[in-house]
């Protein structure tokens, strides 16, 4: 298996654009999760799916950031609009039950 | 919410050298995870631990779940364990959520 796969690796955008993140689990992983990292906050949980379904979405930090799964092979994490403190990196990861399996992230400049 | 606390924060060490990285949490825990994000930034599995002893290669960890520690040893280090290493843990009362520690950054010197 290929692993995780994030898309697009690096991402610059300026203040108040839209910016849409993409990822590919593992096939036949039923979890997958959005983490964002920061140097000040470091690794936290946005939001967590368990069959396509959002499970717990209360680390989404506001109504700028949304995450969909429309089938078990994609899911997206949409910010609209951008604002600098958006900057980070974001890790896709997926987990069949317990072990969480990550991508290589999106580093994401918001300029 | 759950404490994960790690130590030491920051390690330098000679290649060669062996070190010992700790975990700790607050709460109860079903699962923990080791990882190694390296230079490049990528978060590498190494331990899916939820508790006793596992070995792979120069590296093995011990989970002691009921006194609430986990242990990273590094033998024999080189410079391509430099990185940042991270614990995760997922407690008991809240399935799959993984909560992360800070990290410790070891800095392995050829």
């Amino acid at each position: 298996d290929a692993g995780v796969i994030q898309s697009p690796r690096h991402e610059v955008t300026e203040m108040g654009q839209e910016v849409t993140l993409r990822c590919k689990p593992i096939s036949g992983h039923d979890y997958l999760f959005w983490y964002r990292q920061t140097m000040m906050r470091g690794l936290e949980l946005l939001i967590y799916f368990n069959n396509n379904v959002p499970i717990d979405d209360s680390g989404m930090p506001e109504d700028r950031f949304s995450a969909k799964m429309p089938n078990a092979s994609f899911s997206t994490l949409k910010i609209q609009p951008s604002e600098p403190r958006d900057s980070a990196v974001y890790f896709c990861a997926s987990s069949p039950l317990n072990e969480q399996f990550f991508g290589p992230g999106t580093r994401l400049t918001v300029l | 919410g759950i404490q994960v606390e790690q130590s030491p924060p920051d390690l330098i060490l000679q290649e060669g050298a062996n070190s010992t990285l700790r975990c700790n949490f607050s709460d109860s825990v079903n699962n923990l995870q080791w990882f190694h994000q390296n230079p490049w930034g990528q978060l590498i599995n190494l331990f899916y631990i939820p508790s006793g002893t596992k070995q792979n290669g120069r590296l093995s960890a011990t989970t002691v779940a009921t006194e609430r520690y986990s242990l990273l040893y590094i033998s024999s280090s080189q410079t391509t364990d430099s990185g940042v290493y991270f614990c995760a843990v997922e407690v008991t009362y809240n399935f799959n959520k993984f909560y992360f520690g800070s990290g410790t950054k070891l800095n392995v010197k050829p």
